[in-house]
């Protein structure tokens, strides 16, 4: 099993509908978590964290689900410009640096 | 502005070449990092340096070197000894607190 994984989609959708990923992590003991967005051969950039009691920011929720071992990201009224790759980062306890999922991909059409 | 600058943004190296990509930031952070990404790929880490004079290895390190002599540059080269280096490579730092990464804009290393 991946220490960190996603559903690779892509998810196609039209303008306006809501999206939901999730992302699955392996160790029970990681605690830090984040969603980030990456736009195709450019640098990822921090969507938001997930707070163990969920989070919204505008049209974008994260919740973090301990029990079954996944955090989501949900998008409320899909933009032509959310699409993109979202990734899904973890802290694997005992690694220094964070672990990324292989990302899914997101396409909003007119 | 305080950030992570990388170049070049497109390189391309010789077959038995080396190569070496630069990543300077200006937020005093300890951590810096290498990733390599494939396309369709998640990051995968070369290299990570926690503070001045030490590095260790990440979870793809052959045929790539780091050095960090100084704290704000964390340079990777690319020897010829890595026969597959065609990628888009990230630099990043993290502040004391491990929170986010920041993230440079990234070099697209190719084989000629």
């Amino acid at each position: 099993r991946k220490e960190v994984e996603q559903d690779p989609g892509p998810f196609n959708v039209p303008e306006g509908a809501t999206v939901a990923f999730n992302c699955t992590y392996s160790n029970s003991a990681s605690q830090s978590f984040f969603w980030y967005r990456q736009d195709c051969r450019k640098e990822p950039k921090l969507l938001m964290s997930v707070y163990s009691s969920g989070n919204e920011d505008g049209r974008f929720t994260a919740q973090l689900n301990r029990a079954s071992q996944y955090i989501s990201l949900l998008i409320r009224d899909s933009k032509l410009s959310d699409s993109a790759t979202y990734l899904c980062v973890v802290n694997i306890p005992g690694r220094r640096a964070l672990t990324f999922g292989s990302g899914t991909r997101l396409q909003v059409q007119p | 502005d305080g950030g992570i600058t990388q170049s070049p943004k497109y390189l391309f190296r010789k077959e038995g070449q080396n190569v070496t990509l630069s990543c300077e930031q200006n937020l005093n952070h300890d951590a810096m990092y290498w990733y390599r990404q494939d396309p369709g790929q998640g990051l995968r880490l070369i290299y990570y340096s926690q503070i001045v004079n030490d590095f260790q290895k990440g979870d793809i390190a052959e045929g790539y070197s780091v050095s960090r002599e100084k704290k704000e540059s964390f340079p990777l080269t690319v020897t010829s000894a890595q026969k597959n280096p065609t990628a888009f490579y990230l630099c990043a730092s993290q502040g004391p607190k491990n929170e986010k990464l920041f993230f440079g804009s990234g070099t697209q290393l190719s084989v000629l």
